[in-house]
C-alpha cells in the first residue's frame, strides 16, 4: 500500500528554537497533504491543508506564521515550528492525499518543546 | 456542519469477548464514515470505511461496522477480541463535499482495553 514517511518520530527542541516537519509520500503523489495535532488522550484536530505549489489554508484558531507548511513537490510536504514554546509540544501527523482511493496518514512526529 | 461522538472514552473487554465501539454522527449530507486504530505513539491505519453501498462494512484484523441511516451510527464491531486489539480507535466522516480521500472530522477516541 501507500506509504506517506514522516520525519522525524520524536524531537525536543529548546524554547524559541524551530522545528521542522518531513512528510514524503514514498509511492504516490500526495497533491495534498494535511496536517493534524493531536494533544495527549485527545482527538486530532486539523490544522491546515496544504497543495502541491500552493499556499497552505489553515483552520481557524492556527497561527499561520508560527506553523508554516511548505508544499513544493508532490511528493515532500514540511511543517515548521517556529518559535517553539512548551505549549506547543504535541503530536503532530500527516496525511496525504493523491490519485488513490484513499489518504495516507504519516507515523506521526512527538515534539516536546523544553 | 458535521460532527462525530464516539461514546465511551474506554472501553475495557475480557480476551475473547465481543468489542463494540460505539460512534454517531451528524451530517447534512450523505457521510462518508471511517475507523481508525492508533497505537501509541504511532500514526493512524484505516480499519475500514463506508462510502456508498453495502451498509455492512468489513475490515482488517476482524473488525466490521454497519451503517445505520436512521440512527446516524456506524459502531464497529468484533465478534472476539485478542490482547493485540488494545490501541485507540477514532471514528472519523469526511468533511461535506472532501470525499474519501478529503478533510475528515475526527471523534474524541475511545481507548480499548483488553484483558486476559
Amino acid at each position: 500500500g501507500a506509504v506517506v514517511s514522516q520525519h522525524p518520530s520524536w524531537v525536543i527542541c529548546k524554547s524559541g528554537t524551530s522545528v521542522k516537519i518531513e512528510c514524503r509520500s514514498l509511492d504516490f503523489q500526495a497533491t495534498t497533504m494535511f496536517w493534524y495535532r493531536q494533544f495527549p488522550k485527545q482527538s486530532l484536530m486539523l490544522m491546515a491543508t496544504s497543495n502541491e505549489g500552493s499556499k497552505a489554508t489553515y483552520e481557524q484558531g492556527v497561527e499561520k506564521d508560527k506553523f508554516l507548511i511548505n508544499h513544493a513537490s508532490l511528493t515532500l510536504s514540511t511543517l515548521t515550528v517556529t518559535s517553539a514554546h512548551p505549549e506547543d509540544s504535541s503530536f503532530y501527523i500527516c496525511r496525504g492525499s493523491g490519485g488513490r482511493t484513499e489518504a495516507f496518514f504519516g507515523q506521526g512526529t512527538r515534539l516536546t518543546v523544553v | 456542519a458535521q460532527s462525530v461522538t464516539q461514546l465511551g472514552s474506554h472501553v475495557s473487554v475480557s480476551e475473547g469477548a465481543l468489542v463494540l465501539l460505539r460512534c454517531n454522527y451528524s451530517s447534512s449530507v450523505p457521510p462518508y464514515l471511517f475507523w481508525y486504530v492508533q497505537y501509541p505513539n504511532q500514526g493512524l491505519q484505516l480499519l475500514l470505511k463506508y462510502t456508498t453501498g453495502a451498509t455492512l462494512v468489513k475490515g482488517i484484523n476482524g473488525f466490521e461496522a454497519e451503517f445505520k441511516k436512521s440512527e446516524t451510527s456506524f459502531h464497529l464491531t468484533k465478534p472476539s477480541a485478542h490482547m493485540s486489539d488494545a490501541a485507540e480507535y477514532f471514528c472519523a466522516v469526511s468533511r461535506e463535499g472532501s470525499g474519501n480521500t478529503g478533510k475528515l472530522i475526527f471523534g474524541q477516541g475511545t481507548t480499548l482495553q483488553v484483558k486476559p
